[in-house]
């Protein structure tokens, strides 16, 4: 019921392509999904994140999509360049507004983006 | 931007010693964390700490666990009398209050447990 599933567990694209990651979820009561990027040697960093009022979010070359009804979202990255090759986790939790809140992270994707 | 810095980069322990890991939050944030990520696996919540309190703690978050603030800019994971299965990176996160703030991460100190 707390688990984040995440596919694929790598990916490889090409520099200029887009890079989709997509996650699924089962608790309803989630309402706070972010997206972190980590580097080797690196913690994450939190990269974008949404909340299921939206349907999509956008920073950047970064998107996230929000499906409610389907329990899934995903992270595209447009134009995927070698500076973006790194680790992506996708995360839930539970907040309710409160200042504490756990994040539940999927098992993560290695994206490497090759020239 | 100020950042989470956690202290050692990586730890090498005696099984059955006893650990102390070290963080130093975001100067104005509320809300403490400890993660842990077992290489290979993902990144599990093991306990969240505000107001000198645990909020929360994780199955994973036993007796042979503990967290402290010792003094007003350190946070502090101990882990009593180790196992092998402790082995793991071990990250801190902090957050601001007021409501859903994002928790930042510290890089991690790698606990190697021989």
């Amino acid at each position: 019921q707390q688990q984040v599933k995440q596919s694929p567990q790598s990916l490889i694209v090409q520099k200029g392509g887009i890079s989709i990651i997509n996650c699924a979820y089962e608790n309803t009561a989630f309402d706070y999904f972010p997206w972190y990027q980590q580097f080797p040697g690196k913690g994450p960093a939190l990269l974008i994140a949404i909340r299921p009022d939206v349907s999509e979010k956008k920073e950047g070359r970064f998107t996230i999509s929000f499906n409610k009804s389907a329990k899934q979202f995903s992270l595209h990255i447009m134009d995927s360049q070698p500076g973006d090759s790194a680790t992506y986790f996708c995360a839930a939790s539970i907040t309710r507004g409160a200042g504490s809140y756990q994040l539940t992270f999927g098992k993560g994707t290695k994206l490497s983006v090759i020239p | 931007e100020p950042e989470v810095t956690q202290t050692p980069s990586h730890q090498v322990t005696q099984m059955g010693q006893e650990v102390i890991l070290r963080c130093v939050p975001i100067s104005n944030h509320l809300y403490f964390y400890w993660y842990r990520q077992i290489l290979g696996q993902k990144v599990e919540f093991l306990v969240s700490f505000y107001n000198n309190e645990i909020s929360e703690k994780s199955e994973i978050f036993d007796d042979q666990f503990s967290v402290e603030r010792p003094d007003g800019s350190n946070f502090t994971l101990k882990i009593r009398s180790t196992k092998l299965e402790d082995s793991a990176m071990y990250f801190c996160a902090s957050n601001e209050g007021g409501g859903n703030q994002p928790q930042h991460f510290g890089d991690g100190t790698r606990l190697s447990i021989l």
